[in-house]
């Protein structure tokens, strides 16, 4: 049974980093592609970015200067870093398998 | 990046009802490689979304047959022929012919 969950932190405070992580069960990373994807409160989705079951990477143009996807095949973990957070950063992260399995998401605000 | 144009923005239905979302990109979605990377899904109140449609016009295991998908090129349609109550929500279309992915701005369909 494919599943994701994000996890990280609800409140991150203006200019730190966020650290999400994406953990997978039913399938290996090394075989399919995972996305980041978020959503501002009351907005649409945003693309963040991807790694390839590769682990190559693709990333969201306006976002690509502060932001970095990663993983750790061995613990079936996708991460996602991005640095000098703004409160326009508040919003639901997504990540997903294709655009097909997703996520519950985990809501992160950006607020001191 | 490529934008995509969903039109229109607000859809009211009753059930029953057929109804069409567009979505227009600003430049040929068609990859060399022959496919067309051009997807729809379902965002329910409260939930996830959901893929729908991909590869322009290939439904989604489980999703029912009043969905279809068609177009080429630059211009895409996301037919439901018989509006069900659970069918309410936000639609999006997606891209991922060319890097980075991009979504549309989305289309609310309520219940008129």
């Amino acid at each position: 049974q494919v599943q994701l969950k994000e996890s990280g932190p609800g409140l991150v405070q203006p200019s730190q980093t966020l650290s999400l992580t994406c953990t997978v069960s039913g399938f290996s990373l090394t075989s399919y592609n995972v996305h980041w994807v978020r959503q501002p409160p009351g907005k649409g989705l945003e693309w963040m970015g991807v790694i390839w079951s590769g682990g190559n990477t693709d990333y969201n143009s306006a976002l690509k200067p502060r932001l970095s996807i990663s993983r750790d095949t061995s613990k079936s973990q996708v991460f996602l870093t991005m640095n000098s957070l703004q409160t326009e950063d508040t919003g639901i992260y997504y990540c997903n398998r294709r655009m097909v399995y997703w996520g519950q998401g985990v809501m992160v605000t950006v607020s001191s | 990046d490529v934008v995509l144009t969903q039109t229109p923005p607000t859809l009211s239905a009753t059930i029953g009802q057929s109804v069409s979302i567009s979505c227009r990109s600003s430049q040929s979605l068609l990859h060399s490689n022959g496919n067309t990377y051009l997807h729809w899904l379902l965002q329910r109140p409260g939930q996830s979304p959901q893929l729908l449609i991909y590869l322009v016009s290939r439904l989604e295991s489980g999703v029912p047959n009043r969905f279809s998908g068609s177009g080429s090129g630059t211009d895409f349609t996301l037919k439901i022929s018989g509006v069900e109550a659970e069918d309410l929500g936000v639609y999006y279309c997606v891209q991922g012919t060319h890097a980075p992915y991009t979504f549309g701005a989305g289309t609310k369909l309520e219940l008129k």
